[in-house]
């Protein structure tokens, strides 16, 4: 198993700021991923981030508004960039060891 | 992509009553997984079941792959079991876990 934590459980910001998310696990692992779950909504991957390389992002988010950091095997950070209130989600940190973990998840809301 | 259907979206019962939940996939998969969020927004992982059957408590899952869903059974709910219910799935070449749309479980005491 692994255990993942999350800075900042919640945050409420305004438009036009930006927000940085750390997600640290216990354990040494490959990838790492970065999930939104807007509200009501299930959940969508924004990004793969592998230790040393660029992230690997999906149809619909870019670099330029989600910069993603890999520094090493058991750390991570999204940031949120240029934030709108379409940005208010929570968004989920996530690894695979055998099977899939989650993180508590960060409750971001933009004014 | 892959395609992850949950049903019913909503689903309401008393408490101590049984439910059985679905999720269809439109391709094969060589990972699936079923999750509870609790009303905190917490994911709790509940079975890792790409084919087969398994039980913890009065929790079940079983995966038919070759028909290509999975089905979860609560048995005797309790008010603790209400959330939202998620399927994921993983195709195979592909390592990323693709979301079903849910079922939102609640119980009435």
């Amino acid at each position: 198993s692994a255990v993942i934590s999350q800075k900042p459980s919640r945050d409420i910001c305004q438009r036009g700021t930006s927000l940085t998310i750390q997600c640290q696990v216990d354990s040494q692992v490959t990838m790492m991923f970065w999930y939104r779950q807007q509200p009501g909504q299930s959940l969508t991957l924004i990004a793969t981030a592998n230790q040393g390389s660029e992230a690997t992002y999906e149809s619909g988010f870019v670099i330029d508004k989600f910069p993603i950091s890999r520094p090493n095997l058991t750390f991570s950070t999204l940031t949120v960039s240029n934030m709108s209130p379409e940005d208010s989600s929570i968004y989920l940190c996530s690894v695979r060891v055998y099977e899939q973990y989650f993180g508590p998840g960060t409750r971001l809301t933009v004014t | 992509g892959i395609q992850v259907e949950q049903s019913p979206p909503d689903l309401i019962l008393q408490e101590g009553a049984n439910s059985t939940l679905r999720c269809n996939f439109s391709d094969s998969v060589n990972n699936l997984q079923w999750f509870h969020q609790n009303p905190w927004g917490q994911l709790i992982n509940l079975f890792y079941i790409p084919s087969g059957t398994k039980q913890n408590g009065r929790l079940s899952a079983t995966t038919v792959a070759t028909e290509r869903y999975s089905l979860l059974y609560i048995s005797s709910s309790q008010t603790t079991d209400s959330g939202v219910y998620f399927c994921a799935v993983e195709a195979f070449g592909n390592e990323k876990l693709t979301f079903g749309t849910g079922t939102r479980l609640t119980i009435i005491p």
